[in-house]
């Protein structure tokens, strides 16, 4: 079974400061790996996926990813953070073998604050 | 990038009635669609796997007969709460794939709280 795992349920950082969110899967086959977000009292958007090929990932707002098979990690970042990315960041797994059926699971979540 | 389209947004209903959710994919035909479930402060748990033409997969722990789920075109999928309890008050979001993107790509609709009086 595919899983995974959130470290820190709440960050918060000074605008302008690194952010770093923490995800670590657990999967017995490759896996498609997802970061979205979500503002409050709305549905989730993508942010960036790793399927194959390249192990960082940009994605949407300045915000990258790298896959690390040998640290099962897929940790997100963004070099300079801004008011508007406080919001909840949820990771997520799919396995490989990809479909119109395929199930995402979604970690815990991260909340994230933004300090001016 | 595709949209999906929930309604309503928000609801209230009393104890005992039931409520519906639609789904609808508007730019694109969607033959399975997920209805996930989010309680505040916390992440989505999938419900059920919608299939179009066919019977919902349920998870484990969830019940079939109180959460009906039909998906009877490409583009519509609908979620009924029946005799709604306030413990089924929550968050409640579908999403589906648009294989012409990529079958890994899942797009969210905006999701509908419920809340049972």
């Amino acid at each position: 079974a595919q899983s995974v795992t959130q470290l820190g349920s709440h960050v918060s950082v000074s605008e302008g400061a690194l952010v770093l969110l923490r995800c670590n899967y657990s999967s017995s086959v490759p896996p498609y790996l997802f970061w979205y977000v979500q503002y409050p009292n709305q549905g989730l958007q993508l942010l960036l996926k790793y399927t194959t090929g390249a192990t960082l990932v940009k994605g949407i707002n300045g915000f990258e990813a790298e896959f690390k098979k040998s640290e099962t990690s897929f940790h997100l970042t963004k070099p300079s953070a801004h008011m508007s990315d406080a919001a909840e960041y949820f990771c997520a797994v799919s396995d490989y073998y990809g479909g119109a059926t395929n199930k995402l699971i979604f970690g815990t979540g991260t909340l994230l604050a933004v300090q001016p | 990038g595709a949209v999906v389209s929930q309604h309503p947004s928000w609801v209230i209903c009393k104890s005992g009635t039931s409520v519906k959710i639609e789904c609808r994919s508007l730019d694109f035909q969607a033959t399975t669609m997920f209805w996930y479930r989010q309680f505040p402060k916390q992440s989505l748990m999938l419900m059920a796997t919608s299939n179009e033409g066919s019977k919902a997969t349920y998870e484990q722990g969830v019940e079939k007969d109180k959460f009906l789920i039909n998906h009877a075109s490409l583009t519509l999928s609908t979620l009924t709460v029946t005799s709604a309890h306030p413990e089924d008050s929550s968050f409640y979001i579908c999403s589906a794939r648009d294989l012409g993107t990529g079958p890994w790509e899942l797009f969210f609709g905006s999701g509908t709280q419920l809340s049972v009086l």
